[in-house]
């Protein structure tokens, strides 16, 4: 079974401009999460898809983040325009339908690193 | 308000040495999940154990121990007989439980992460 992949591994792009980030999670998880890591620091949540829905983005930093997950399978998230604080190591992690009983644990993706000039 | 603590940043061992490391949390919440994992230099994160709140055994796995205590809030990580293998980041994170709040997402809180470096 493919486990979580995330497409680029490393993006390079200047202050001002546009990268897009694409996470595929394990086929059949209802469940999809984008962290980021800036810089040595902790990792912290971004939002929560469960299928095509957003069920939390309260860590978005602003509205220059944007994700989605049409059809409830891969997401996208866009920077537009990247400012240079939005560099970091971008997480992706996906789990099973999560039932009132318990957590699943998350199985996450190797990153996107992101560098912004 | 959730928070992780993993106190030490780095440690050095010489292959063979137990290591601890060490991880306190902090939540309101009378049932959560506490989570270890393990970053190699590869990068991708992987996970090693998930404990409930209400499950205070300790767990061994391998050369792997957990040790889970509610009076302290931590949750402490031993690897026996250390290997170079083993040199990684370890994240310790904290998740609150789905029945608690219809808008728990079961987001990880991490602490900042130990470099666990291991010597020949």
């Amino acid at each position: 079974e493919a486990g979580v992949t995330q497409f680029p591994s490393h993006s390079v792009i200047e202050k001002g401009q546009t990268v897009t980030l694409r996470c595929d999670p394990i086929s059949g998880h209802d469940n999809l999460y984008w962290y980021r890591r800036v810089m040595g620091k902790e990792i912290k949540f971004l939002l929560h898809f469960v299928k095509e829905s957003k069920q939390d983005e309260s860590g978005m930093p602003n509205n220059r983040f944007l994700a989605e997950r049409t059809g409830g399978t891969y997401s996208t998230l866009k920077v537009q325009p990247a400012e240079l604080e939005d560099s970091g190591v971008y997480f992706c992690a996906s789990s099973p339908f999560t039932s009132s009983t318990g957590i699943n644990e998350q199985f996450f993706g190797p990153g996107t690193r992101l560098t912004v000039l | 308000a959730q928070k992780v603590t993993q106190a030490q940043t780095e440690i050095s061992v010489v292959e063979k040495e137990d290591v601890t490391l060490d991880c306190v949390y902090e939540t309101r919440d009378t049932t959560y999940y506490l989570f270890w994992y393990k970053q190699p230099p590869s990068g991708e994160l992987v996970f090693l154990i998930r404990r409930n709140s209400f499950d205070e055994q300790n767990e061994i796995s391998g050369r792997y121990s957990w040790n889970f205590q509610k009076s302290t809030s931590s949750f402490n990580f031993t690897i026996t007989a250390s290997q170079v293998v083993d040199s990684a980041v370890y994240f310790c994170a904290l998740s609150e439980a789905p029945h608690l709040s219809s808008s728990n997402t079961g987001k990880l809180i991490f602490g900042q992460g130990t470099t666990l470096q291991v010597k020949p």
